[in-house]
């Protein structure tokens, strides 16, 4: 248990259909991650949040939508996905370099992640 | 672009054995992070060196970073069942980057 909770754990959707994953968070982190994981690919980082605010966004296609309505939670929103897109979807987060009264270097907490089906 | 690459990409051992796993990257690193990840979990954190530190242990754990060779090294002496898995490392080049490899899949037969 590492403190990050990602629902749903599987998804099946169609190519048409809309839905979202949630990431939770209770750590006191102010940064938080998607990262996508293919079979036999490295993880791709998708989106990153910093202190709430979209600091990277890595040429991802605009059927992903971030959203992170405060510091503890973190959406992604699907519409229209493709088939390639089925993959697993790990959320993080972690405590930024700098932050006051910290020493973290960036470690990552991951969530178990929602394993999705594109049909 | 990538940063991290680990070598084997797959490894067979018997309970007992030790496990060597290696790493290099491209770019200047900031420090270099080891994690674990069970089939079809999340990624737990393993392990943390920094750029100035040449070697770390933590537990069957132990990590070395060569920084002119842009290379690391994850040994896990007497493994166990328990720690098949994939290994992989990340560098942060960036505050708030953390670039993974490919991964080493353990597998550790009884």
């Amino acid at each position: 248990e590492t403190g990050v909770t990602q629902t749903p754990r599987h998804l099946v959707m169609g190519m048409t259909n809309k839905k979202s994953l949630k990431c939770e968070q209770h750590l006191g982190h102010n940064a938080m991650y998607w990262y996508k994981q293919s079979a036999k690919k490295p993880l791709e980082l998708m989106f990153v949040y910093s202190l709430e605010e979209r600091v990277e966004n890595n040429s991802v296609p605009s059927r992903f939508s971030p959203e992170c309505p405060n510091s503890s939670h973190l959406f992604l929103h699907l519409h229209t996905l493709q088939p390639e897109d089925s993959a697993l979807y790990l959320c993080a987060s972690s405590l930024l370099p700098g932050t006051s009264g910290s020493s973290n270097t960036g470690e990552l907490f991951f969530g178990e992640g929602s394993r999705l089906t594109v049909l | 672009s990538q940063q991290g690459e680990e070598d084997p990409q797959a490894l067979s051992i018997q309970e007992g054995e030790n496990a060597t796993m290696n790493c290099s990257y491209k770019t200047s690193i900031n420090n270099l992070q080891w994690y674990r990840q069970n089939s079809g979990r999340g990624l737990v954190h393993l392990i943390l060196i920094r750029s100035n530190e040449r070697e770390k242990h933590s537990g069957r754990l132990r990590v070395t970073l060569d920084t002119s060779k842009k290379s690391s090294s994850l040994l896990i002496t007497a493994s166990r069942a328990a720690d098949t898995a994939s290994y992989f490392c990340a560098t942060v080049w960036n505050t708030d980057k953390l670039i993974f490899g490919t991964g080493t899949r353990l597998q550790v037969f009884p």
